[in-house]
């Protein structure tokens, strides 16, 4: 059964730093890309970034909004995938979700979801 | 404002037909790129609903189909269940973003 749970979400300072883990499982990780998405409350979703897999040099991409601020990466050793959120404003309150694309393309669709963790940006 | 543009609410009463339209443009849909549908019940993680413009994945009854045409592409919804109230997004990617891209979401109400 393919699995991702994510951990690491919590209440933050605004300016302050947070990690988020995604821990994979029942498909292959190494061939996989790997994606971001947020949800603020009573909002849409948000496209965030990814990681691509091994044969794409694990190559990463991010949405305008969080360029500079996020950092997507991953362990193959844990089937972990992570996203490293810095200098956190408030608008970056939301759920996030790890998903698993289908294919490492531009074609690809979201196969599996994590059940998402809470970020909270408030002081 | 997002890439794709969903209306924000559709209705329909049990037993009837309703569909969302998902609008975009000549660098993401019209490209064309495909489009991919997902299902948020209440409190859940989205589920992938059809992907590929017209295809379910296994378990998604053939009540839910897709299609697209040009730069749109639309989700139509046959014999209206109450478990069919939930948001519903749209998906594709854009190559003036290099980026995937999400429509606004539609809530479905089942009157």
């Amino acid at each position: 059964e393919v699995q991702l749970v994510e951990s690491g979400g919590g209440l933050v300072q605004p300016g302050g730093s947070l990690r988020l883990s995604c821990a994979a499982s029942g498909f292959t990780f190494s061939g996989s890309s790997m994606h971001w998405v947020r949800q603020a409350s009573g909002k849409g979703l948000e496209w965030l970034g990814r990681i691509r897999s091994r044969p794409n040099n694990y190559a990463t991409g991010y949405a305008a909004s969080v360029k500079g601020r996020f950092i997507i990466s991953r362990d193959e050793s844990q089937n972990t995938a992570y996203l490293q959120m810095n200098s956190l404003q408030t608008e970056d309150t939301a759920v996030y979700y790890c998903t698993r694309r289908s294919k490492d393309d531009s074609s690809g669709y979201y196969v599996a979801w994590g059940q998402g963790t809470l970020v909270t940006v408030a002081s | 404002q997002s890439v794709l543009t969903q209306p924000p609410s559709v209705s329909g009463a049990p037993g009837q037909r309703v569909t969302i339209s998902c609008t975009g443009s000549s660098s993401n849909i019209g490209a064309p790129y495909d489009v991919h549908w997902y299902q948020q019940l209440p409190g859940t993680a989205p589920k992938l609903l059809i992907f590929g413009n017209s295809n379910r994945p296994s378990g998604v009854p053939d009540r839910f189909s897709g299609s697209k045409s040009g730069t749109s592409a639309s989700l139509a919804i046959t014999g209206l269940q109450a478990e069919d109230e939930a948001d519903y997004y749209c998906q594709s990617f854009d190559s003036s973003l290099s980026a995937s891209v999400f429509g606004g979401g539609t809530k479905l109400t089942v009157l």
